[in-house]
């Protein structure tokens, strides 16, 4: 099925250290989501997006829906261990109520 | 909050058996649930979607005699892998959503099956 692209694939950063990381698609979407992975757990929403240019908060996590609806950018502040996990982000599309993944981003954060 | 679950958290049977997974939504309705797949360090692919009543609709290349799928109740869903082989060894992950598909889906815990 079709996926969408994150990048960077995997990543080691320094603990306090900023990350950032993206997701594009050639199709446009009306919903942006960003979801984080533990192992052997299933996904946990971190941040949903429905607008263009919309910029959304959650604590250090800063996500952003991008201008021409075909990307989102996650951001995640001062690193800490437990932010190690993968990274995921979902689109929607109009007229649909299936969400079509990103192919991931693993975070490993040294200490 | 959204509270999905999912039984058993692993498996393991040997090839031929047939594998029931159980997800439940447990503080809200849902008429429509999905079913993932994930193999190691890829993504989340969707197999099919479970609607309450009705039969599920299975994506493009998924066998639906092989991973049967019932939704008796409206916090209930269960996907039975039937015949399972080595290859269907992977990590299944339902999700379903207490607000409509714009607020995102809550997943459960997933589950680990380990097919010998």
């Amino acid at each position: 099925g079709q996926q969408l692209n994150q990048s960077p694939q995997s990543m080691f950063i320094q603990e306090g250290e900023d990350v950032s990381m993206n997701c594009t698609s050639s199709s446009i979407f009306n919903t942006w989501l960003w979801y984080k992975q533990d192992p052997g757990e299933g996904p946990v929403l971190l941040i949903a997006l429905y607008k263009a240019g919309e910029l959304t908060s959650n604590g250090r996590l800063t996500a952003q829906f991008g201008i021409t609806r075909k990307d989102s950018f996650l951001n995640i502040s001062a690193s800490i261990p437990s932010d190690v996990g993968i990274y995921f982000c979902a689109g929607l599309a109009s007229g649909t109520y299936k969400y079509i993944f990103g192919t991931g981003t693993r975070l490993k954060v040294l200490a | 909050g959204a509270v999905v679950s999912q039984h058993p958290s692993r498996v393991i049977c040997k090839s031929g058996t047939s594998v029931k997974i159980e997800c439940r939504s447990l503080d809200f309705q849902a008429t429509t649930m999905f079913w993932y797949r994930q193999f190691p360090k890829q993504s989340l692919m969707l197999m099919a979607t479970s609607n309450e009543g009705s039969k599920a609709t299975y994506e493009q290349g998924v066998e639906k005699d092989k991973f049967l799928i019932n939704h008796a109740s409206l916090t209930l869903s269960t996907l039975t892998v039937t015949s399972a082989h080595p290859e269907d060894s992977s990590f299944y992950i339902c999700s379903a959503s207490p607000q409509g598909a714009a607020y995102g889906y809550t997943f459960g815990s997933g589950t680990r099956l380990t097919v010998v």
